[in-house]
């Protein structure tokens, strides 16, 4: 089945610590993206990549940074400058192309500081 | 960046209760989304609305792009106790590059104890 794999469903992460988050579709999409979801919120964009090896900053990338070496795989690192990491986090992957390409989830990751 | 007027922000559901809940963009949008998203899950695409008019249906539920092309509305009918869940809207602003989507703040839709 096609679709969009995010892992691990869980994540702790210590004081000072960088953890990285994977995002991996097999839909054969050109463009993925990170959000963050706070309890209660919608969703904010993070970065997003309409094709391999370039990548943009959304409304909130201080303290990520992303890479896109291959067109099925989008990973998000939460480094140690982000003070507030405990979110739930959403990757998405799209058509690239025309304006009107709906964007598909995966389940999600949830970060939690220890 | 730009949000969404999505409302209500909650409500709740009696089984077999119609429900109603809209989104409103002060700018021109070419096609509007509306998913649900399950507690710990990711959002899941319900409707796709691409014309201004446009009334689509999936089963149960109806949504409508409206005439404005700045607002949207999406129906439920008959709930039934899975329909729980949250509900965002989402679209594409006209004056936006590439593949943006601009979210509302989701409707959050609970039984009626």
């Amino acid at each position: 089945d096609g679709g969009i794999t995010q892992s691990p469903k869980y994540l702790f992460r210590k004081e000072g610590q960088n953890v990285t988050l994977s995002c991996e579709q097999n839909l054969n999409h050109d463009a993925m993206y990170w959000y963050r979801q706070d309890p209660g919120q919608g969703l904010r964009l993070i970065y997003y990549s309409q094709i391999v090896n370039d990548f943009q900053k959304g409304d909130i990338a201080e303290g990520y940074s992303v890479s896109r070496e291959k067109k099925e795989s989008f990973p998000l690192t939460v480094t140690s400058a982000q003070k507030n990491p405990t979110a739930f986090y959403l990757c998405a992957s799209s058509k690239a192309g025309t304006s009107n390409q709906p964007q598909h989830f995966g389940d999600g990751t949830r970060l939690s500081i220890l | 960046g730009q949000q969404l007027n999505q409302s209500p922000q909650s409500m709740f559901i009696q089984e077999g209760e119609d429900v109603s809940m809209n989104c409103t963009s002060s700018s021109i949008f070419n096609t509007w989304l509306w998913y649900k998203q399950d507690p710990g899950e990711g959002p899941v695409l319900l409707i796709a609305l691409y014309k201004a008019g446009e009334l689509t249906s999936n089963g149960r539920l109806t949504a409508q792009f409206g005439i404005t092309r700045k607002d949207s509305f999406l129906n439920i009918s008959a709930s039934i106790p899975s329909d729980v869940g949250i509900y965002f809207c989402a679209g594409h602003d006209r004056g936006n590059a590439g593949n943006m989507l601009t979210f509302g703040g989701g409707t959050r839709l609970m039984v009626k104890p």
